[in-house]
């Protein structure tokens, strides 16, 4: 079955540490997407890739890092930088980066502060 | 700038009523709209998308929005809610920008009552 998965399901971060969280995709989509969702509020987008060794920033990138050095893989390092990372976290893929082209969702992963 | 509002946070109905959840955007062309729902602690799934044409939008499990220009709403309705439509449901619009392509309402929850 073609479809996103992200692990781990719970993640713990311990102050000062570096996580990451992994995202892997068979839907031969070129796109792929990082989202932070927060209770009670939207999806925001943190990075975007639009092709393999190339992403962009998204409106929270801050604390932030990826990469994407294979097409069916983005994962999204969580720095000691970023101060409030308690969320949970969204993947998503899709063919291209339209605006009208529906994005995949992965089943998130989340992150606990020790 | 672009935006999306959903302006119930919370909607409790009971089993076999109907639905509307709200939806109201802000975008000076065109807009590209789409609901998707997100059951508790998973991926968000698309239940329909509105490019152009018929205002009337058939999604899956029995879904259905409206497209009103004049009132810049995108209302997402069901005749009659079942146990499992029970989570959280997000309006998008499809936007013009390098920074993201989606931006997201904050969501509605929908509870059923038994």
């Amino acid at each position: 079955d073609g479809g996103i998965t992200q692990s781990p399901k719970y993640l713990f971060r311990k102050e000062g540490q570096n996580v990451t969280l992994s995202c892997e995709q068979n839907l031969n989509h070129d796109a792929m997407y990082w989202y932070r969702q927060d209770p009670g509020q939207g999806l925001r987008l943190i990075y975007y890739s639009q092709i393999v060794n190339d992403f962009q920033k998204g409106d929270i990138a801050e604390g932030y890092s990826v990469s994407r050095e294979k097409k069916e893989s983005f994962p999204l390092t969580v720095t000691s930088a970023q101060k409030n990372p308690t969320a949970f976290y969204l993947c998503a893929s899709s063919s291209e980066t339209s605006r009208t082209e529906t994005q995949y969702f992965g089943p998130g992963t989340r992150l606990l502060v020790l | 700038a672009q935006s999306v509002t959903q302006p119930d946070i919370h909607i409790t109905v009971s089993e076999g009523a109907s639905l509307e959840l709200r939806c109201n955007y802000s975008y000076g062309a065109t807009p590209y709209l789409f609901w998707y729902v997100q059951s508790p602690g998973q991926g968000l799934q698309l239940l329909l998308k509105y490019f152009s044409g018929d205002t009337l939008v058939q999604g899956i499990k029995g879904f259905e929005a409206e497209f009103k220009r004049s009132q810049s709403s995108f209302n997402l309705r069901k005749p009659s809610v079942h146990w499992s439509d029970a989570a959280e449901y997000f309006c998008a619009v499809g936007r013009y920008s390098s920074a993201s392509k989606i931006i997201f309402g904050s969501g509605t929850r929908l509870s059923i009552r038994p």
